[in-house]
């Protein structure tokens, strides 16, 4: 059973659409979470940290609920540079990240 | 600000071959890893360290060997490589580990022939 699962899309939504991705991860000692960003054969960069109250950043929203081990990434009024990978990400003991496959989104014009 | 780099970018080789992939980061963090990104896999650990002369195995340690004699290098080595080490292999820092960000390399893009 893999550490982090996610959907992996694609999810192929029109501008200015909401989505939403979720992320499961399987160990409760999990202890930090992130979403990354990856575009196509480019290196991941943070998008955001998760916190357990939820955290916003602009047009991004992210929510942890950890008694259903479950982490979102809202994603309102999407741009055409929203188009990417976005990657889970769960740490466990510090010094173990785990990463999601990544679930694709398309936006388009 | 050069950040963190990787070298080779692109490297074709044969198997049994050994080959050395180089990361170079220029902030003194005191944490690097090594991923690989295969596809239906995402990224996955192959091994970290926490300041130079410490390392520690990840999840996928088998057929790599690291070492960091100097904090702004984390070479990793296939010690003889094998078709199924074909991937995309990232280097990362960090200043800390747990809650702090992780920096990417641009990747290096294995080929095992």
């Amino acid at each position: 059973r893999k550490e982090v699962e996610q959907d992996p899309g694609p999810f192929n939504v029109p501008e200015g659409a909401t989505v939403a991705f979720n992320c499961t991860y399987s160990n409760s000692a999990s202890q930090s979470f992130f979403w990354y960003r990856q575009d196509c054969r480019k290196e991941p960069k943070l998008l955001m940290s998760v916190y357990s109250s939820g955290n916003e950043d602009g047009r991004f929203t992210a929510q942890l609920n950890r008694a259903s081990q479950y982490i979102s990434l809202l994603i309102r009024d999407s741009k055409l540079s929203d188009s990417a990978t976005y990657l889970c990400v769960v740490n466990i003991n510090f010094n173990k990240f785990y990463f999601g496959s990544g679930t694709k989104l398309n936006v388009k014009p | 600000d050069a950040g963190i780099t990787q070298s080779p970018r692109y490297k074709i080789t044969e198997t049994g071959r050994q080959v050395t992939l180089m990361c170079h980061q220029t902030w003194s963090h005191s944490y690097m890893f090594w991923y690989r990104q295969d596809l239906g896999h995402g990224l996955r650990l192959i091994y970290y360290s926490a300041a130079a002369d410490i390392t520690d195995k990840g999840e996928v340690p088998d057929g790599y060997v690291v070492s960091r004699s100097k904090t702004e290098n984390f070479p990793l080595t296939l010690e003889s490589a094998t078709r199924s080490q074909t991937s995309v292999y990232f280097c990362a820092s960090s200043r800390d580990t747990g809650g702090e960000t992780q920096y990417f390399g641009p990747g290096t893009r294995l080929l095992v022939l």
